[in-house]
């Protein structure tokens, strides 16, 4: 089981990208995919994560609004896209599996827990915003 | 909300072991054994060595030790090889399902 990213891209500021994530496994639906980001400055640092069922998401409150996290389970592809880049958006960008583990509650009502761990990582899309 | 803190660097000869911190706040380590840690070879993807505080995924070596104390997570490398030398992140569920890394360890093997 894999999670092969895009390739390097380079655009300029103002442009807009989309890049992606293709679950090679057979567990799309299964997993919730998140997506770091990873700077020399600011280390990791998590994004949002979004769930390939029903397309599910939550945002760092950092990024929200700044990207979109979106997917299409027909292919078992996940993407991350900008409308407006910035120059501060050069990065290299991971998608990462998050499982969900499921569990009763204290109410006895079967559920499950996501994104506190990620325990598959793609091997980064480098993306290079320069003028 | 702010990145967990880890000391920039960390450093030990083969065989010794070594301790890297991660502290957080009362809001994400200290509230949640939802505590992560992650290995990164450079120009690597990170791997996964740590979850739930003290668990290790199939295939980690049990040289690989994780605890937490309050608001205060470590990971610990012990009988120290080569093939540590990396750089090390801590990772935790946050309030309000977020999730937070540190800022990073780079682990030197002398």
């Amino acid at each position: 089981v894999q999670l092969v990213q895009s390739g390097a891209e380079e655009r300029k500021p103002g442009e807009s990208l989309k890049i992606s994530c293709k679950d090679s496994g057979s567990s799309f639906t299964s997993n919730w995919i998140g997506w770091v980001r990873q700077t020399p400055g600011r280390g990791l640092e998590w994004m949002g994560i979004i769930y390939p069922g029903d397309s599910d998401s939550r945002y760092s409150p950092s990024f929200q609004g700044q990207v979109t996290i979106s997917v299409d389970k027909s292919i078992s592809t996940a993407y991350l896209q900008w409308s407006s880049l910035k120059a501060s958006d050069s990065a290299i960008y991971f998608c990462a599996r998050s499982p969900m583990l499921f569990y009763y509650d204290s109410d006895n009502r079967f559920t499950y827990r996501t994104g506190d761990v990620f325990d598959l990582w793609g091997q980064g899309t480098k993306v290079t915003v320069s003028s | 909300q702010s990145a967990l803190t880890q000391p920039p660097s960390a450093s030990g000869s083969p065989g010794q072991s070594v301790t890297i911190s991660c502290s957080g706040t009362s809001s994400d380590v200290g509230a949640y054994d939802y505590v992560s840690w992650y290995q990164q070879h450079p120009d690597k993807a990170p791997k996964l060595i740590i979850y739930e505080v003290t668990k290790r995924p199939s295939g980690v070596p049990d040289r690989f030790s994780g605890s937490k104390t309050g608001n205060t997570a470590s990971l610990t490398v012990s009988g120290l090889q080569a093939d540590d030398e990396a750089d090390y992140f801590c990772g935790s569920y946050a309030d309000n399902n977020n999730f937070l890394f540190g800022g990073g360890t780079r682990l030197t093997v002398l």
